[in-house]
């Protein structure tokens, strides 16, 4: 296992269109994290799962928001209807301790 | 609001010497705290951590220091090298999810 894989690794999208985002953590973590990183900030948690469970959603993400984790495995992060604001890296970590281990992220730009 | 701040944006230092980079936390609930190296185009690395009952971990050529009355942690870095250069976030961790800083870009001259 090389670590934690996201993809993919770039998406250009239109204003008002559905992007989704898959993360394939380390094969045996049970947690798993999605945050999103803005230019000149560090990143900002927006949800974590404990195996299938989604325990807690940051209050900064929106309605539009929705994330799976299907069987503890992989997970999905999904935008509906971007809107600019949304550009950002999107970044996944995996975590059986208090050690999150990072993937290199999605950059989302919406246009 | 933000729970952890990096104050110092940038920092050069000339190869050989120490690099030491500073983060203050408000909420006295953090039990534990980590330091991440980020590259451009990449997802932040995981460097070393402290647990909050403790004051001081070392690795290799990296320590972390902190200061729970002052609600303070530090990374230093000796020697420096080349390779250092990056951004390095500080994060602290409650309940499992981490509250990070805005980082301090770190440049290493010859």
């Amino acid at each position: 296992d090389t670590g934690v894989s996201q993809d993919p690794r770039h998406k250009i999208t239109k204003r008002g269109q559905n992007v989704t985002f898959r993360c394939d953590p380390i094969s045996e973590h049970n947690r798993l994290y999605w945050y999103r990183q803005t230019l000149g900030q560090g990143p900002e948690f927006l949800t974590y799962f404990q195996n299938e469970a989604q325990l807690e959603k940051s209050r900064l993400l929106s309605d539009r928001f929705s994330a799976e984790r299907p069987k503890g495995s992989f997970s999905t992060l999904e935008i509906q209807r971007t809107e600019q604001g949304d550009s950002a890296m999107y970044l996944c970590a995996s975590s059986n301790s208090y050690e999150q281990y990072f993937g290199p992220g999605t950059r989302l730009t919406v246009t | 609001d933000q729970q952890v701040k990096q104050n110092s944006p940038s920092l050069s230092v000339q190869e050989g010497r120490i690099s030491i980079l500073n983060c203050d936390y408000t909420n006295s609930m953090f039990d534990y705290f980590l330091w991440y190296k980020k590259y451009p185009a990449e997802g932040p690395t995981f460097l070393i951590s402290i647990s909050s009952i403790k004051d001081k971990n070392e690795d290799g050529r990296f320590t972390v220091f902190l200061n729970k009355s002052a609600k303070h942690l530090s990374l230093h870095i000796v020697p420096s090298q080349p390779g250092d250069s990056a951004v390095y976030f500080c994060a602290a961790s409650y309940d499992y999810k981490l509250s990070f800083g805005a980082g301090t870009t770190v440049t290493v001259r010859a």
